[in-house]
């Protein structure tokens, strides 16, 4: 499977202040999600990044808040914009592993932790 | 709303027993399945993934599938201290290979 790094690991930021998570695949990937998870909740999909088209958001994320990037096959990138306290989660980036037989397979990166103060 | 239904736990089983792990989901449509393991500070981790009607046996874990009444189970056998997390239940649903996710059942393992 591909491997995932993001940066940062964890941050803690003020309130107002915008935050971008970077997300790199050691392989090309058509596909890039970025998920939110809350204290003790479960994932939520934020948006579904694909190189060369504008990423798509699902109900209750908006782009002027959640900005993503896709300038290649290998990168991403999430901004948290005007952050407030109810941002504080840990973002995750995932992607779907190509090399495999089996579709809709996801990968998850080792996630950002994000505390807002 | 598509949703995806778990038990929360905690469930609780002595180390050595069978951990049965159930997910049921809303969406007819989905085609793929899958069981992750989510240590407390980790991101997920996928353990099986299944598509199709029965079962599917990778080591101790077995992953059952019944569309018709639209539920899927983990078994987790001989369990382990070291399986104790939170196991996520993930279903495709829509365009775009979207996964939509359960809360979670936290499983304890204790010796």
């Amino acid at each position: 499977s591909a491997v995932i790094s993001q940066k940062p690991s964890r941050d803690i930021c003020q309130r107002g202040t915008s935050l971008t998570i970077q997300c790199q695949v050691d392989s090309q990937v058509t596909m890039m999600f970025w998920y939110r998870q809350q204290p003790g909740q479960s994932l939520t999909l934020i948006a579904t990044a694909n190189q060369g088209s504008e990423a798509t958001y699902e109900s209750g994320f908006v782009i002027d808040k959640f900005p993503i990037s896709r300038p290649n096959l290998t990168f991403s990138t999430l901004t948290v914009s005007n952050m407030s306290p109810e941002d504080s989660s840990i973002y995750l980036c995932s992607v779907e592993d190509l090399d495999r037989a089996s579709t809709d397979t996801q990968y998850f990166g080792p996630g950002t932790r994000l505390t807002v103060l | 709303q598509k949703e995806v239904e778990q038990n929360s736990g905690p469930l609780s089983v002595p180390e050595g027993a069978i951990a049965s792990l159930n997910c049921t989901y809303s969406d007819r449509g989905s085609q793929s399945f899958f069981w992750y393991r989510q240590y407390s500070g980790k991101s997920p981790e996928l353990i099986m993934s299944i598509y199709s009607n029965g079962d599917k046996e990778d080591g101790r874990f077995t992953a059952q599938l019944n569309k018709a009444s639209q539920y899927v189970s983990l078994l987790i056998r001989d369990s382990q201290p070291s399986d104790s997390a939170t196991y996520l239940c993930a279903v495709s649903s829509g365009g775009y290979n979207k996964l939509i996710f359960g809360a979670g059942t936290r499983l304890a393992v204790h010796p």
